[in-house]
């Protein structure tokens, strides 16, 4: 089966610390994308980070990073120097390359991440 | 350049009428994805689409569900008879081909009463 866990249904960060969410994965396939997206109060899909299976390197985008460990097929994200506007729900997603022509997004449950002034 | 446009951002039925919700995509975008967010869930893929076909329909209900994507026009997400199970918000994502990024739509919110 294909899904996505994140174990982590709410998360809190005091302002400009760090915060690392959490996300595991299930695929047989080699080939494929992980995502994070970011999903604030206006429920707007955002795009936060996205990792290609076959790098081995880290992705990093700003304040965010992942750590990507295929073998043990987790994806965390990392929030460095945490902002008010960080505040959020938090998707972790991956995607597929080789399923046909279809490229779906499976989709963890999210973490609610506060941010405390 | 405007961005992937969904209509109407927020939509209210009654229990047994029909919800017609139409996604946008970016300009040069021929690939359509509907995903439904249940309250407190993630997204679940429901169907995919490119240009007057359905490629999968996999994730949509058996019954009353139905989406389109014609020539001309937006793509849009039926659901006939609706109940209260329906309440969701239908995110519509676009994308250029199958190898490239979907982008979001703002989503529609529906609510059955």
């Amino acid at each position: 089966a294909q899904t996505v866990t994140q174990s982590q249904p709410e998360m809190s960060v005091q302002e400009a610390e760090t915060v690392t969410l959490s996300c595991t994965y299930d695929t047989s396939e080699s080939d494929y994308y992980l995502f994070w997206y970011k999903q604030p109060p206006s429920r707007q899909m955002i795009l936060v980070i996205r990792q290609e299976a076959y790098k081995q390197q880290n992705a990093t985008e700003n304040r965010f990073s992942v750590n990507f460990q295929k073998a043990a097929k987790s994806f965390s994200l990392k929030i460095s120097d945490s902002q008010l506007g960080d505040a959020a729900m938090y998707f972790c997603a991956y995607r597929i390359l080789n399923a046909g022509n279809n490229r779906k997004l499976i989709w963890g449950l999210g973490t609610s991440l506060a941010v405390n002034p | 350049n405007a961005g992937v446009m969904q209509n109407p951002r927020h939509l209210v039925r009654r229990r047994g009428q029909e919800a017609r919700l139409r996604c946008s995509p970016m300009k040069g975008h021929s690939h359509v994805y509907w995903y439904r967010q249940l309250p407190e869930e993630g997204l679940k893929f429901m169907v995919y689409l490119q240009k007057e076909n359905i490629i999968d329909e996999s994730g949509m209900p058996k019954e009353r569900f139905s989406a389109e994507f014609p020539k001309e026009g937006p793509s849009i997400l039926r659901i006939q008879q609706v109940v209260r199970g329906d309440s969701a918000a239908y995110f519509c994502a676009t994308a250029r081909d199958v190898y490239n990024e979907q982008f979001f739509g703002p989503g529609t919110r529906l609510t059955v009463l």
